[in-house]
């Protein structure tokens, strides 16, 4: 079975940063387009970025660009989000995505449970 | 970037009624490249239809999505007890992707 679990939320400082992960099992990394997406308390989803299977395509949205990076580890089947420079409208559960297939535009087939991020002080 | 319009916003129903939701993207969407997706309070999101008119694995076939370029909808035929949750269209047609703002279907 697919299997993405979250961790590395925390509550954080303004200006803070953070590096959030996406364990995946039941399938490879390495094969897929894997993506994080955002929910604010009480709010909507947001796409924050997305990569695909060999790491050739990454793309941020413009809230998040120049301070989020996203990265995978094919070694440990782990999709990581680095969360710099962080602001009050970061607050959010964090889910970690991944597509059909290996490419970039894909819809969401299997999602995390989500790891909460909050940023204040 | 497109915009995705989801309305209405809210809709009171009774289980067993028919309900249509809306999506309207600022740009033409080409190869049908729109997803609708339910969550639950407390829950992740979950897939329901992927290429605005397949319906994902054990997705009950109540569910129905169509639409093409700017206008899609998704359809209950009829609403079970469980079915009363927020609903999200997202496109992945372009970059950056981007998600409705949600519909939430409540008890009447």
């Amino acid at each position: 079975d697919v299997q993405l679990v979250e961790s590395g939320g925390d509550l954080v400082q303004p200006g803070g940063s953070l590096r959030l992960s996406c364990a995946a099992s039941g399938f490879s990394l390495s094969n897929y387009g894997m993506f994080w997406v955002r929910q604010p308390p009480g709010k909507g989803l947001e796409w924050v970025s997305g990569i695909n299977y060999n790491g050739a395509y990454i793309f941020y949205a413009d809230s998040v660009k120049g301070r989020f990076t996203i990265s995978r580890d094919s070694s440990k089947n782990t999709l990581y989000l680095q969360v710099n420079s962080l602001r009050a409208e970061d607050t959010a559960v964090y889910y970690c995505a991944r597509a059909y297939s290996s490419g970039f535009y894909s819809y969401f087939e299997s999602w995390g449970q989500g790891t909460l991020v909050t940023v204040s002080s | 970037e497109i915009v995705l319009t989801q309305s209405p916003g809210t809709l009171s129903l009774s289980p067993g009624e028919r309900v249509t939701l809306s999506c309207r993207a600022s740009q033409y969407i080409t190869s049908g490249h729109l997803a609708w997706y339910q969550q639950k309070p407390g829950q992740s999101p979950r897939l329901l239809i992927y290429g605005t008119s397949t319906r994902a694995t054990v997705i009950p076939d109540r569910f129905s999505g169509s639409g093409s370029g700017t206008d899609f909808t998704l359809t209950i035929s009829r609403l079970e007890p469980e079915d009363f949750a927020v609903y999200y269209c997202h496109q992945y047609d372009s970059s950056p992707q981007t998600f409705g703002q949600g519909t939430k279907l409540e008890i009447k």
